[in-house]
């Protein structure tokens, strides 16, 4: 089992550029997360998932944009990036969101010039 | 509002000793808390968890122990190891998964 994989790991974008944070598991788990970590800073969430067709806000959702069309992929979508959105995007995914631990992907590192 | 504090940013500690990393809440509705370990340039791996029907969970070298009354839990690591030096979150389990901000532990040689 890969886990929970995430591309690209690096990324520099402009301000006012677009991209997609792609996120991937193999686990089976019907939920899934997207959290942003800032220096200094635990992790905040931005987006979740409790299955395929269902998504909903985090703490921190100004700025981006998901979709859930299959049990296996959770991409983030950054429009219209800003230098606030630099940080590094942790994608997780979990088969329980209580007691279930949550399996992380390796991360992504976003600059925003 | 965070729910979740970790006031300790940072803790250095002696191999073969205890570290004693700590975490407080503000809310009493978690029936979960987790803590996780980061090494730079990883993603977080869960390390242990506690149900909120506990006063301790024990795995190996780490046990985490619940003081409900005190809104308090804590993570003993016995003994410490140099491969254990990372930053180390804990988690309340919910829909909507709070972190502490970690605390970073050193274990010198």
């Amino acid at each position: 089992n890969a886990g929970v994989t995430q591309t690209p790991k690096f990324r520099i974008l402009k301000i006012g550029q677009s991209m997609t944070l792609q996120c991937a598991q193999d686990m089976n788990h019907n939920y899934m997360y997207w959290y942003r970590q800032d220096p200094g800073m635990g992790l905040k969430l931005i987006y979740y998932s409790v299955g395929a067709g269902i998504t909903d806000k985090g703490e921190v959702p100004n700025g981006y944009n998901v979709s859930r069309s299959t049990t296996e992929d959770f991409p983030l979508r950054l429009e219209l990036a800003a230098p606030s959105q630099t940080s590094v995007y942790f994608c997780a995914s979990s088969y329980s969101p209580g007691s279930g631990e949550q399996y992380f992907g390796p991360g992504t590192r976003l600059t925003v010039t | 509002d965070q729910q979740v504090k970790q006031n300790s940013p940072s803790l250095s500690v002696q191999e073969g000793r205890i570290s004693i990393l700590n975490c407080d809440y503000t809310n009493s509705m978690f029936d979960y808390f987790l803590w996780y370990k980061k090494y730079p340039a990883e993603g977080p791996t869960f390390l242990i968890s506690i149900s909120s029907i506990k006063d301790k969970n024990e795995d190996g070298r780490f046990t985490v122990f619940l003081n409900k009354s005190a809104k308090h839990l804590s993570l003993h690591i016995v003994p410490s190891q140099p491969g254990d030096s990372a930053v180390y979150f804990c988690a309340r389990g919910s829909y909507i998964p709070t972190f502490g901000r970690g605390t970073s532990l050193i274990v010198h040689p």
